[in-house]
């Protein structure tokens, strides 16, 4: 079965202290790992696909990794607007499904 | 730009009535739709997968009958949830994927649902 486990659940930045989010993940055959952002009573929003082990993506303070096993978030000197649930999502190549298996989110609040 | 929409945003229901939630695609066609529920402070858990013109495909637990899907066309799914109950309550989200594009889903605002 397709897992995926994030941590820490939640996280607390003091404005300008950098840090970075981990998902760690098991899958038959990773065809994308993806991060979205959620904020309150919103649904989440794309921010990266990351396809191999190696690749790294960038969009403005944030930047994300990833390795066979695990992706990190890092986050360089957050804002508070960066405060938000970050949630890591998989999807698996077989069975020709585009399902997306969720993690259960890191709560990241970011404090001026 | 990816912009998906839903309507209506919130919505009250009295037990045992069905309402029905939109999802369009605003500037794209989708190959795809996918409807999911969040329980406050959870993460998100997919109902249902539906492609333009067939049958949804239901993920294991979620009643087919009580939880109607129709996608009519590739900017538009609605989600029926019928003859509800105060246990439906929850917040509904529905995600597209682009006709001819990766595999990114790109997701609505979500509906707040509350059965009285």
């Amino acid at each position: 079965e397709d897992q995926v486990t994030q941590s820490p659940e939640a996280l607390r930045l003091q404005e300008g202290e950098s840090s970075s989010l981990n998902c760690s993940y098991t899958v038959s055959g990773l065809r994308g790992l993806f991060w979205y952002r959620q904020d309150p009573g919103k649904g989440p929003e794309f921010l990266f696909t990351l396809y191999s082990a190696g690749e790294e993506k960038e969009k403005e303070r944030l930047k994300a990794t990833l390795t066979k096993k695990e992706s990190f978030l890092h986050i360089t000197a957050p804002k508070p607007e960066d405060s938000a649930t970050y949630l890591c999502a998989v999807q698996a190549e077989s069975g020709g499904s585009e399902k997306l298996v969720f993690g259960k989110g890191t709560k990241l609040t970011v404090n001026p | 730009g990816a912009v998906v929409s839903q309507h209506p945003s919130w919505v009250i229901c009295k037990s045992g009535t069905s309402v029905k939630i939109e999802c369009r695609s605003l500037d794209f066609q989708a190959t795809t739709m996918f409807w999911y529920r969040q329980f406050p402070k959870q993460s998100l858990m997919l109902m249902a997968t539906s492609n333009e013109g067939s049958k949804a495909t239901y993920e294991q637990g979620v009643e087919k009958d009580k939880f109607l899907i129709n996608h009519a066309s590739l900017t538009l799914s609605t989600l029926t949830v019928t003859s509800a109950h105060p246990e439906d309550s929850s917040f509904y989200i529905c995600s597209a994927t682009k006709y001819g594009g990766t595999y990114e889903q790109y997701f609505g605002p979500g509906t707040r649902l509350t059965v009285t």
